[in-house]
Formats: C-alpha cells, sequence, structure tokens
C-alpha cells in the first residue's frame, strides 16, 4: 500500500540554519511521482515541485534543495539560510498513475517554526 | 489569475443542518478533488472527479456528496453534517500531463459542526 511518512512533527530554528525535512514513501508501482507542498500560516497550500521516479537528479531552487533517493525511498528537503518566511507546515505526498487519475497521498505534515 | 476558489471560507453550522462547499476554476482543467485536513492525518481525498458528469469515492467518502455539472464547478455536499466532519477542506483541479498531474489547491474552507 502506499504510504508517506514524514517522522518530524515539529522543527524549531533559528533564523539562518540550514533544515532538512525528512520524507519516506512506500509503494510498490515503479512509476510514482513526489510533490513537496507549503502551508503557511494563512492556511493555502503551495506547490513546490513535482519528481518523477525516474529522474534521481537533485533539484536546486534558490534556497531549497531536494533530494530524492531511491535506494532509501526518500525525498528530503532542505531549506538553507532558514528565514522568518519559511515557517509554514510542509506536506510531502505521492501519487501513482492508476485507473486514469492520480490521487495524492500525504504525510502528516511537518511544522517548521523559524524564529528571528 | 488563474485560481481555485472556495465558498464559504469559514463555516459554524449544527448537527444535521444540509450544507455546500462551493469549488470554482478557471482554468479549465478536467480533474477535480476534494481532500480533508486534519490534524496528524496530513490530506484525505474524499472525492475526485475526472471530467463532467464523472465522479468517484477517494479514500473517506462517507457523510458526504459531490456533483459535477459544469466542468468549472465542483460543488460537496454535507447531507447530515456530524461533529466527526469538523475539519479543513480543500478543493484541488488539475490537468493531466502524460501520466501525471500537478493539483492546485484552493483556500481551504474551515468547517465546525456542533
Amino acid at each position: 500500500a502506499q504510504k508517506v511518512t514524514q517522522a518530524q512533527t515539529e522543527i524549531s530554528v533559528v533564523e539562518k540554519e540550514d533544515v532538512t525535512l525528512d520524507c519516506v514513501y512506500e509503494t510498490r508501482d515503479t512509476t510514482y511521482y513526489l510533490f513537496w507542498y507549503k502551508q503557511p500560516p494563512s492556511g493555502e497550500l503551495v506547490f513546490l515541485i513535482r519528481r518523477n521516479s525516474f529522474d534521481e537528479q537533485n533539484e536546486i531552487s534558490g534556497r531549497y534543495s531536494w533530494n530524492f533517493q531511491k535506494s532509501t525511498s526518500s525525498f528530503n528537503f532542505t531549506i538553507t539560510a532558514s528565514q522568518v518566511v519559511d515557517s509554514a507546515v510542509y506536506f510531502c505526498a505521492l501519487s501513482e498513475p492508476s485507473g486514469g487519475y492520480n490521487k495524492l497521498i500525504f504525510g502528516a505534515g511537518t511544522r517548521l517554526a523559524v524564529h528571528p | 489569475e488563474a485560481q481555485v476558489t472556495q465558498n464559504p471560507r469559514y463555516l459554524i453550522t449544527v448537527t444535521g443542518k444540509k450544507l455546500t462547499v462551493t469549488c470554482s476554476q478557471n482554468m479549465n482543467h478536467e480533474y477535480m478533488s476534494w481532500y480533508r485536513q486534519d490534524p496528524g492525518l496530513g490530506l484525505r481525498q474524499i472525492y475526485y472527479s475526472m471530467n463532467v458528469e464523472v465522479t468517484d469515492k477517494g479514500d473517506v467518502p462517507e457523510g458526504y456528496k459531490v456533483s459535477r455539472k459544469e466542468k468549472r464547478n465542483f460543488p460537496l455536499i454535507l447531507e447530515s453534517p456530524s461533529p466527526n466532519q469538523t475539519s479543513l477542506y480543500f478543493c484541488a483541479s488539475s490537468l493531466r500531463e502524460g501520466l501525471t498531474d500537478t493539483q492546485y489547491f484552493g483556500p481551504g474552507t474551515r468547517l465546525t459542526v456542533l
């Protein structure tokens, strides 16, 4: 069965620290997709990244980077030089192509608090 | 501006009083979904729709109904709300891109059932 585990419920850091949010997934499919979403205090869900199972290349976008490792079924998210505006709940999600529609399986989320 | 809108954003109601949460998207997306978010559980899919008049159950459909009469709208109906349906609800829409799609979410509706 598909499952996404975000073992870190809450993380607290001081501004400018680097922080890594862990995501471990389970799937029996060879084709699947992984996502990260950000939920700031205002409540909306903001799409950050999508990765497919055939592309293990790490991705960097400004202060954000993602490390995808199929060998450990992990898709970790690192924020470099964190800022107060990074304070949010971050969700990792998994989808598998099935039945013509991709359902998102979400982890429980990690609440990140960045203090000045 | 491309967006998914939901109304109302906040709702407090009483057990058994039928309610509808509307969802509309202006991106001409085929796929739409409803999710509920509960602490410690992340988001779970309630219902989804692959196109007009095509809907199907997600993981937690009990107590909910949906309809898709027009491509842009996907209302969520609670015929007889109960306190365990107190939650944060999100509507999402997406367009298929090859084998997958990226879902874009509305702003959320916080529902309290007393």
